[in-house]
């Protein structure tokens, strides 16, 4: 069955600080592989996305991932962090279902900044 | 631009009470849907629509009945309250059913049942 792993469910930096969340995922074929950031009170905002090609992807607010297939990984970073990144990363697989598109989403990684 | 409005952002219920959550959009997607985020169980899909007058269900269906007149309104109805419901509810929508298309999110809808 398919599956997203994000194994921190807490991370602190400080400002300045480079970051690195964590996601793997359970598979058969190349997913389709989305960053989620959720602000306090917000909806969910799309951060990237990686379909196929460059296994490199950037983001906006300056985030990028890289998938690495061998890994079952997709992991995202941001050189130096801000503290208006605290929030809630949300990793997902999405797979084309029937009529349907399914999302698999991890549990989540909270984002604490300390200035 | 609105984007996907969602009303309320809070709500408090007794068990048994009905009410309608509205999510509505103003981008033409096709692909409109509910979610449920828990602690802990991240989120779970309750409903969607691949366009008007086209609905189904997804994981967690039980409880909850959605409709689909217009392009723009998704409305969310809970039949009869129970404590479990107590959640945050997003609607997301997206321009096709494809699944490489931006889900664009509310704000959420945070209901408590007491």
């Amino acid at each position: 069955a398919q599956s997203v792993t994000q194994p921190d469910i807490h991370i602190t930096v400080s400002e300045g600080a480079s970051l690195e969340l964590r996601c793997n995922y359970s598979y058969g074929a190349t997913p389709y592989l989305f960053w989620y950031v959720q602000s306090p009170g917000q909806g969910l905002q799309l951060l990237l996305k990686y379909f196929s090609g460059d296994t490199l992807v950037q983001g906006i607010k300056g985030f990028e991932a890289e998938f690495k297939r061998s890994q079952s990984s997709f992991n995202l970073r941001k050189p130096s962090v801000h503290w208006s990144d605290a929030a809630e990363y949300f990793c997902a697989v999405g797979l084309n279902a029937g009529n349907n598109r399914k999302l698999i989403w991890g549990l989540g990684t909270s984002l604490a900044v300390n200035p | 631009n609105a984007g996907v409005t969602q009303t309320p952002k809070f709500q408090v219920l007794k068990t048994g009470q009905s009410m309608t959550l509205q999510c509505a959009q103003d981008m033409n997607h096709e692909y409109m849907s509910w979610y449920r985020q828990d602690p802990g169980m991240g989120l779970r899909l309750i409903h969607y629509s691949v366009g008007a007058g086209i609905t189904d269900q997804g994981e967690v269906p039980n409880g909850y009945n959605v409709s689909r007149s217009t392009t723009e309104d998704f409305p969310l109805r809970l039949l009869s309250a129970a404590p479990s419901q107590t959640s945050v509810y997003f609607c997301a929508s997206s321009k096709t059913r494809v699944v490489n298309t931006e889900a664009f999110f509310g704000q959420g809808t945070r209901l408590t049942v007491v």
